[in-house]
C-alpha cells in the first residue's frame, strides 16, 4: 500500500487557473513538505511543515499557499497558473525530529499548464 | 551561501566499472548529506546519508567520501550495474530552519553492459 498519496497524478490546467493538489501520508509523520522538479530546477524546496505549522516558505510567489487540514495532510494550493509552474510536484515527509531524519517522497503530481 | 553543485551532468560507465559522482557546498551549518536516487517517472528515493562526523559511510556497493575541510563529498559505485543507471541527488541540510534539502542539479548515470 502507497504510504505517501498524491492526487491527481496528471493535471492539465489552463493559464490563469486554480488547482489544489492533494497530499496525504500515512507513515505517522509529523513533518511534511513540498518540492518541485522541472526541467530548469530539478529539485527544489517550497514549503515544510511541522507539526501543521509553517517552518518555511522559499517560494517567491504567494500564488503557491500550502494547507494542512490534518496532521497528515499537506495540499498546496496555486492560484492564477502560469506556464512557467508546469513542473512534477512532490510532497515528502520524515518522522519530523532533526534535518537527519529520512524524507520521503511520494509519487508526484505532474503539472501542465497550457 | 545555500547552494550544492554537483558533477557530473551526466556519466556513462561499463558495467563493472566504479562510478564517481562528486559534489560540493559552501555553507558550513550544512550538517547533513545524503544521496537521493530517481529511475524516470519515479520519486527520488534515500539511497545513503552521511554525517559530517564520519568522513567515509559505506552501504554494500555504495561509498561516500566526505572532506569537511575541502567541502566535497562524492558517491562512489563499486561493480556498477545496468540497473544502477538512474539519475543521482546529492543534497544537504542544516540543523537549524526549516530541514530542507537543497539538492545538488543530478547526474544522469548511465551503465552500459
Amino acid at each position: 500500500d502507497p504510504k505517501i498519496i498524491q492526487k491527481p497524478k496528471y493535471l492539465v490546467a489552463v493559464t490563469g487557473s486554480e488547482k489544489i493538489l492533494i497530499c496525504e501520508q500515512y507513515l505517522g509523520h509529523n513533518a511534511m513538505y513540498w518540492y518541485r522538479q522541472s526541467a530548469k530546477k530539478p529539485l527544489e524546496f517550497m514549503f515544510s511543515y511541522s507539526y501543521q505549522k509553517l517552518m518555511d516558505n522559499q517560494t517567491a510567489s504567494s500564488r503557491f499557499q500550502p494547507q494542512s487540514s490534518k496532521k497528515n495532510h499537506l495540499d498546496l494550493q496555486i492560484t492564477a497558473l502560469k506556464p512557467d509552474d508546469s513542473a512534477t510536484y512532490f510532497c515528502a515527509s520524515s518522522q519530523g525530529t532533526s534535518n537527519q531524519d529520512t524524507q520521503y517522497f511520494g509519487p508526484g503530481t505532474r503539472l501542465l499548464v497550457l | 551561501q545555500q547552494q550544492v553543485r554537483q558533477s557530473p551532468q551526466s556519466l556513462t560507465v561499463w558495467e563493472g566499472e566504479t562510478a564517481i559522482l562528486n559534489c560540493s557546498y559552501e555553507d558550513s551549518t550544512f550538517d547533513y548529506f545524503p544521496w537521493y536516487h530517481q529511475f524516470p517517472g519515479e520519486s527520488p528515493a534515500l539511497l545513503i546519508a552521511i554525517r559530517p562526523v564520519s568522513n567515509k559511510k559505506e552501504d554494500g556497493r555504495f561509498t561516500i567520501f566526505f572532506n569537511k575541510r575541502e567541502k566535497k563529498f562524492s558517491l562512489h559505485i563499486a561493480d556498477s550495474q545496468p540497473g544502477d543507471s538512474a539519475t543521482y541527488f546529492c543534497a544537504a541540510s542544516a540543523a537549524s530552519g526549516s530541514w530542507q534539502l537543497i539538492f545538488g542539479s543530478g547526474t544522469q548515470l548511465t551503465v552500459m553492459p
